[in-house]
């Protein structure tokens, strides 16, 4: 079964509302966990590094003001896309390690974000 | 450069063929590899991890040549479920589990 859930799977909305992203780990803590995007026909791009306890860590190119990530739990990291716009629509996807430094990773379903 | 290259495909193959797929990385301290699964529009799944000395899984064989910086895959008696994307997936450093992923072969595997 699922190690790693993320919800909601599927997103449409109007352009400029926010959108958040909650990935859990259901049967281990998860003190990092990834947030990535993918566009079609394209690979998998790490967004953020998600730290239990402290901030989130960005890839370079990604705006941390409007990609806000918390990780307030051992077991939960949230994803926050603000203001969303068209450009925004994405496959969005978590990963995260059973314990730091174990690959490979779970990954939850991924949520698939579509901007009017 | 890209980190991790793919040939993108797609590899159309019959039913019990046997198909390569490669791939470079350009990181040379990458100390972790994969080979990931992702069927259309679903998150990626493992496949299996390459190991140096190279590992075999059922009909999936890895090999990894660091010097190279190369690995590969091999899938020996195609089934129509393995009709996928098979993605080359590269720890960034050592001591990291940032993964970097390639873009992906697409297998079109037909009866």
């Amino acid at each position: 079964g699922a190690v790693v859930s993320q919800h909601p799977s599927r997103v449409i909305c109007k352009s400029g509302t926010s959108v958040k992203i909650e990935c859990r780990s259901l049967d281990f803590q998860a003190t990092t966990m990834f947030w990535y995007r993918q566009f079609p026909k394209q690979s998998l791009m790490l967004m953020a590094t998600s730290n239990e306890g402290s901030k989130a860590t960005y890839e370079q190119g990604v705006e941390k003001d409007k990609f806000l990530i918390n990780h307030a739990s051992l077991t939960l990291s949230t994803l926050t896309v603000t203001s969303a716009h068209p450009e925004d629509s994405s496959f969005y996807i978590c990963s995260a390690p059973r314990s730091p430094g174990n690959q490979p990773q779970h990954f939850g379903d991924g949520t698939r974000l579509s901007i009017l | 450069r890209k980190e991790v290259e793919q040939d993108p495909g797609p590899f159309n193959v019959p039913e019990g063929a046997t198909v390569a797929f490669n791939c470079t990385y350009s990181n040379s301290a990458s100390q972790s590899f994969f080979w990931y699964r992702q069927d259309c529009r679903k998150e990626p799944k493992l496949l299996m991890s390459v190991y140096s000395s190279g590992n075999e899984d059922g009909r999936f064989t890895a090999q990894l040549n660091r010097a190279s910086q190369y690995i590969s895959l091999l899938i020996r008696d195609s089934k129509l479920s393995d009709s996928a994307t098979y993605l080359c997936v590269v720890s960034r450093g050592p001591n990291t589990d940032k993964l970097i992923f390639g873009t992906g072969t697409r297998l079109q595997v037909f009866p």
